[in-house]
């Protein structure tokens, strides 16, 4: 079964630090992988994919994150933290056969002032 | 582009009514929806997957008679929720695929349902 893992329930930073989210998937095949970002009372937000390709992919607001399958990993990261960038983030992949998404638990991201 | 409405965004409804969310997709066809359930502090679980012209196809251990989807036109999904309790209080998003996106998917702003 396909299933995705954010092992850090909250990550906090100080502004103008690089962040890390972390995740990583457990997938039959080459997976399509997801970060989503979601502000509060609000829909899921598309940062970026990896589909194919380059292993470092970037995204919106200065977001980028790196496929590593070796290690199953697509770490979402950013050099410098705004304090804006304060949302709860979700990690997901993509079911090939039915083009389901699959989350993982999200994990909120503080930017300390 | 790539744009799906959802409405309402908040709703407080009384227990045993029914409340209908609506999903349209505005600028692009949606032979698909999928509609999710988000718990305070907690992931979307996938509630259904929803398919035009067809029956939604429920996950496991979602009640097909309390979340009824109907999927009538190729923009349009709608989750209505009957005889709501106060358990059924919770986010729900719905999204669908977007053919232009390269494997992209593109979701609702989400429906705050409050049942008193």
């Amino acid at each position: 079964a396909q299933s995705v893992a954010q092992p850090e329930d909250q990550v906090n930073v100080a502004e103008g630090n690089p962040l890390t989210v972390k995740c990583t998937y457990s997938v039959s095949g080459n997976p399509y992988l997801f970060w989503y970002v979601q502000y509060p009372n609000r829909g899921l937000q598309f940062l970026l994919k990896y589909i194919t390709g380059d292993n470092l992919v970037k995204g919106s607001y200065g977001f980028e994150a790196e496929f590593n399958k070796s290690q199953t990993s697509f770490h979402l990261k950013k050099p410098s933290a705004l304090v804006s960038d304060s949302a709860l983030y979700f990690c997901a992949v993509r079911d090939r056969r039915d083009d389901k998404i699959i989350f993982g638990k999200g994990t909120r991201l503080h930017i300390l002032p | 582009g790539a744009v799906v409405s959802q409405h309402p965004s908040r709703v407080i409804c009384k227990s045993g009514t029914s409340v209908k969310i609506e999903c349209r997709s505005l600028d692009f066809q949606a032979t698909t929806m999928f509609w999710y359930r988000q718990f305070p502090k907690q992931s979307l679980m996938l509630m259904a997957t929803s398919n035009e012209g067809s029956k939604a196809t429920y996950e496991q251990g979602v009640e097909k008679d309390k979340f009824l989807i109907n999927h009538a036109s190729l923009t349009l999904s709608t989750l209505t929720v009957t005889s709501a309790h106060p358990e059924d209080s919770s986010f729900y998003i719905c999204s669908a695929p977007h053919p232009l996106a390269n494997y992209g998917y593109t979701f609702g702003s989400g429906t705050r349902l409050t049942v008193v």
